[in-house]
């Protein structure tokens, strides 16, 4: 089975930078995704990472290291708008077609 | 591309009765539909996969005669729950994979049974 572990709140100020890491146990790895989602939203899509190293999207990097089964999301420059769930999510068969599993989320928190 | 617009946003129903909960591809063919739950400050907990054509494959723990899932065209899978009680009070919403590496979501349904 597959089993996601990230911490459950995270706090931090205006113009931050911030780290949520995530670290991972599956029977097969597809690759790592990243998911935002707003009190009483849908999900939305990140970030996507299939080998080791960072992805950058404009203020939103994601790592992954294969080796440790561990990512994370890196958002820089907080805006309060980017207060929300952040989702760490693996697909269960190859080139994601499968079902998606999800961490337990982390709660953003962004201050003035 | 890739949108699903899923209805209804909310719904309020006594209890015994029963919800239907739509979700419709608008740009593309589905031929996967997978059907989430989430309770407050609580991830999203897969309920169920469905497939154009042939039954949904229920993860273990969801009651399936519970939970009717149809998937009859390529563009429209339905959940229903039946039988509602104040326990089934909860965000469900609906996934299918993207054009690229991400899923994309409908825009979910908070279900009130009271």
């Amino acid at each position: 089975g597959q089993s996601l572990e990230q911490p459950s709140e995270v706090t931090a100020v205006e113009g931050a930078i911030v780290q949520i890491n995530c670290t991972y146990q599956t029977s097969g790895f597809y690759g790592l995704s990243w998911y935002q989602q707003h009190d009483g939203g849908a999900p939305t899509f990140l970030s996507y990472n299939a080998l080791d190293g960072l992805e950058e999207t404009g203020r939103f990097s994601s790592f992954l290291s294969r080796s440790d089964s561990y990512g994370y999301l890196l958002l820089q420059e907080l805006q309060m708008k980017d207060s929300a769930s952040y989702f760490c999510a693996v697909p269960s068969i190859y080139n994601q077609g499968g079902k998606l599993i999800f961490g337990q989320g982390t709660e953003l928190s962004v201050k003035p | 591309g890739a949108v699903v617009s899923q209805h209804p946003s909310w719904v309020i129903c006594k209890s015994g009765t029963s919800v239907k909960i739509e979700c419709r591809s608008l740009d593309f063919q589905a031929t996967t539909m997978f059907w989430y739950r989430q309770f407050p400050k609580q991830s999203l907990m897969l309920m169920a996969t469905s497939n154009e054509g042939s039954k949904a494959t229920y993860e273990q723990g969801v009651e399936k005669d519970k939970f009717l899932i149809n998937h009859a065209s390529l563009t429209l899978s339905t959940l229903t729950v039946t039988s509602a009680h104040p326990e089934d009070s909860s965000f469900y919403i609906c996934s299918t994979k993207g054009v690229d590496y991400g899923y994309t979501f409908g825009s979910g349904t908070r279900l009130t049974v009271v």
